[in-house]
């Protein structure tokens, strides 16, 4: 079956750096295309970036773009993000989620906590 | 940039019609996708491409459009569809994914 596992979220000081990742199983990992959505304590969801199947495009919220980058690797059904210069306010429950067709997240994973704070 | 706007809440009693709205300027070119969020749950799809139920979701739910609005109708709402619901769309670009700022659904 289908599953998506994040790690790597943690505590971390503003301004400081975290990498998320996200293994895939139970499908063709290469022939889809993957986004990062995120949530605030107590607050709704918030997309943040999305990388095509083939890593041709990937596009950012204007919250992160500059700082945060999404990437993967086919060889390991991996998508990472990865977060730089963060702040407060990417404190969030962040879920990497399957794009079965443009824009349809048919499978989410469980989420991870990042926690930015001095 | 680009906004979906929601009601913050709606109540209904069991087995009434639940309508929850998504505004935004883009949707007339753009198509309205809706998720179910339980409390401390992933969310889950149930409505895509502005009308279209995915397998296993019931047929209680329902999507529609019309120029900058999306709809989301539950026809005979039960308990256990309390939750909230986003909408989700993307901008005239097509590059900048957006949720509308959910809608909270109690069944009472």
């Amino acid at each position: 079956q289908v599953q998506l596992v994040e790690s790597g979220g943690g505590l971390v000081q503003p301004g400081t750096s975290l990498r998320l990742s996200c293994v895939a199983s139970g499908f063709t990992f290469a022939t889809y295309a993957f986004h990062w959505v995120r949530q605030a304590p107590g607050k709704g969801l918030e997309w943040v970036a999305v990388a095509s199947d083939d890593e041709s495009k990937q596009y950012y919220a204007d919250a992160v773009r500059g700082r945060f980058r999404i990437s993967r690797d086919n060889s390991k059904n991996t998508v990472y993000l990865e977060m730089n210069s963060l702040r407060h306010e990417d404190t969030a429950v962040y879920f990497c989620a399957r794009d079965l067709a443009p824009d349809i997240f048919d499978h989410w994973g469980q989420g991870i906590q990042v926690t930015v704070s001095s | 940039s680009y906004e979906l706007t929601q009601p913050p809440s709606v109540l209904v009693s069991p087995g009434q019609t639940a309508r929850i709205t998504c505004s935004g300027d883009a949707l007339p070119k753009k198509y309205a996708y809706w998720y179910q969020q339980k409390s401390g749950q992933a969310p889950v799809l149930v409505i895509y491409e502005d009308t279209k139920r995915p397998s296993g979701i019931p047929e209680r739910f329902s999507g529609s459009g019309s120029g900058t609005m999306a709809t989301l109708t539950i026809t005979g709402a039960q308990v256990e569809d309390e939750a909230d619901y986003y909408c989700y769309s993307i901008d005239n670009s097509g590059t900048l994914g957006v949720f509308g700022g959910g809608t909270k659904l109690t069944v009472l």
